[in-house]
C-alpha cells in the first residue's frame, strides 16, 4: 500500500479550518488507519487511531474521517500549537507528510 | 511510558552500530515493539517489529539482512544491530511502542546515526 497525502503543505491561520487528505493506493481499513504529528525537533506523537478515535490528549478539535481509499483529518479552529507535520500511517507504511504552516 | 534510545552516532561506510532503547513505565514484556526512521528533512520510515515475546521479527526491505532486531524482556531493552552501514541509512533512529490497531503509540525522543565515508 502506498498512502499520499495532499497538500504537501497548507498554509492557514490561527483560527482556521485545516483539512488533510490521505489517500490509498488500494482500498485499506480504516481500522488501522492513523494519523501522527510531529512538531519541530521533537518525535512523532499518535493523534488517532482508528481513523478516528482520539489518542490520549488529542484535543477534540481534531477529527478523522474516511473510508476505503480517501482519509481526512480536519482540525478545527486551528490553534499556535497545530502548527506541525502530519502523517498517515497503515501497517508498515507513512504517508509523506503535510507540513501545516 | 518511557523510552529512552541510545547508541548513535558517527560511522563510516560499511561500519557497525548498535542501537539500543530501554523502556520503563509499563508492562514491556507484553507489548511488541518497532523501530522507525527519519532521514534528515524527510519523512517516516519503518523498518522494524519485534513481538512481545520475541519470536516474530519483521524488517523493511530496505534494511533486510543487514539489521538485525531483538529484546531483552528481563533488562526491558529493545535493541537494532547495524551492520553495513550506507549513506542511505543516516537519519534520527526512534523505537517505538505497539498500539491498539498497530499504532505506535509511545515514541522516543530518538538517537541520531550518522553514516559518512
Amino acid at each position: 500500500v502506498v498512502l499520499t497525502q495532499s497538500p504537501g503543505t497548507l498554509a492557514l491561520s490561527p483560527g482556521e479550518r485545516g483539512t488533510l487528505s490521505c489517500r490509498a493506493s488500494q482500498s485499506i481499513s480504516g481500522s488501522y488507519l492513523a494519523w501522527y504529528q510531529q512538531r519541530p525537533g521533537q518525535a512523532p506523537r499518535l493523534l488517532m487511531s482508528d481513523e478516528s478515535s482520539r489518542a490520549t490528549g488529542t484535543a477534540d478539535r481534531f477529527s478523522g474521517s474516511g473510508s476505503g481509499t480517501v482519509f481526512t483529518l480536519t482540525i478545527d479552529r486551528l490553534e499556535p500549537e497545530d502548527f506541525a507535520v502530519y502523517y498517515c500511517h497503515y501497517q508498515d507504511t507513512f504517508g509523506q507528510g503535510t507540513r501545516l504552516e | 511510558v518511557q523510552l529512552v534510545e541510545s547508541g548513535g552516532g558517527l560511522v563510516q561506510t560499511g561500519g557497525s552500530l548498535r542501537l539500543s532503547c530501554t523502556a520503563s513505565g509499563f508492562m514491556f514484556s507484553s507489548y511488541a515493539m518497532h523501530w522507525v526512521r527519519q532521514a534528515p528533512g524527510k519523512g517516516l520510515e519503518w523498518i522494524s517489529h519485534v513481538s512481545s515475546s520475541g519470536s516474530t521479527i519483521y524488517y523493511a526491505d530496505s534494511v533486510k539482512g543487514r539489521f538485525t532486531i531483538s529484546r531483552d524482556n528481563v533488562r526491558n531493552l529493545v535493541s537494532l544491530q547495524m551492520n553495513s552501514l550506507r549513506g542511505d541509512d543516516t537519519a534520527v533512529y526512534y523505537c517505538a511502542r505497539n498500539g491498539v490497531k498497530a499504532t505506535f503509540d509511545h515514541w522516543g525522543q530518538g538517537v541520531m546515526v550518522t553514516v559518512s565515508s
